[in-house]
């Protein structure tokens, strides 16, 4: 079964306390990005990487970090959370109809920073 | 330009009524407007999309109408149940540019 891992699901910190939210498929997809879902903002994009070892910034980088050391796995790093990171984050690598744009989303990780 | 505006933010529809939910895009460079579908505790998932060499497409109860010299697309819920409660989320993207833009979001309630 096709799937994308988040963990962990839940996650309440302290402003400042490094942390990681790490995504896994299985798909042996190429390409793989995070999102963070705020409301009346809708979904946006937080970095991608369309390879290992290939990352980029997507439209709100700031304050995130990324790794590609395989091709499976691509986690999110917090260095130094704030609070207006609190967030609901997804981790997405593209679906089964080939195309770069049908994205396929993870079940989500729930961030709050105190 | 690379806004994607979604409206209304929130929508309570009878059952057995219609859902309409509004999108409006500036960048004409997009080729490619999906709708996904979120339901609580979930991610987003793909629900419909539409290429802009049509205006309308159908899948069931589901249907994009989209409007090119407008840049407007939407989406309408036919005879809308229950169990169509949840968040909508419409997108646009260049194919091959591996990037979607997401409107704001409406969260949809059907009343029983």
């Amino acid at each position: 079964e096709a799937q994308v891992t988040q963990n962990p699901r839940y996650l309440i910190t302290v402003t400042g306390k490094k942390l990681t939210v790490t995504c896994s498929q299985n798909m042996n997809h190429e390409y793989m990005s995070w999102y963070r879902q705020d409301p009346g903002l809708g979904l946006r994009q937080i970095y991608y990487s369309m390879n290992v070892e290939v990352t980029d910034k997507g439209d709100v980088p700031e304050g995130y970090k990324v790794s590609r050391k395989e091709k499976r796995n691509f986690p999110l790093i917090l260095e130094s959370p704030s609070p207006n990171q609190t967030s609901l984050y997804f981790c997405a690598t593209p679906g089964g109809g080939g195309s770069y744009n049908e994205q396929f989303f993870g079940p989500g990780t729930r961030l709050t920073v105190l | 330009q690379q806004q994607v505006k979604q409206s209304p933010q929130s929508l309570i529809v009878q059952k057995g009524g219609i859902s309409i939910i509004n999108c409006a895009y500036e960048n004409t460079a997009f080729d490619y407007f999906p709708w996904y579908q979120q339901f609580p505790g979930k991610g987003p998932a793909l629900l419909i999309a539409i290429r802009p060499d049509v205006s309308e497409k159908k899948e069931g109860r589901f249907t994009i109408s989209f409007n090119k010299s407008a840049k407007q697309f939407s989406l309408h819920i036919m005879d809308s149940q229950p169990g169509d409660s949840a968040t909508y989320f419409c997108a646009a993207g260049i194919q091959g540019a591996q990037k979607l833009v997401f409107g704001q979001g409406t969260r949809l309630t059907i009343n029983p």
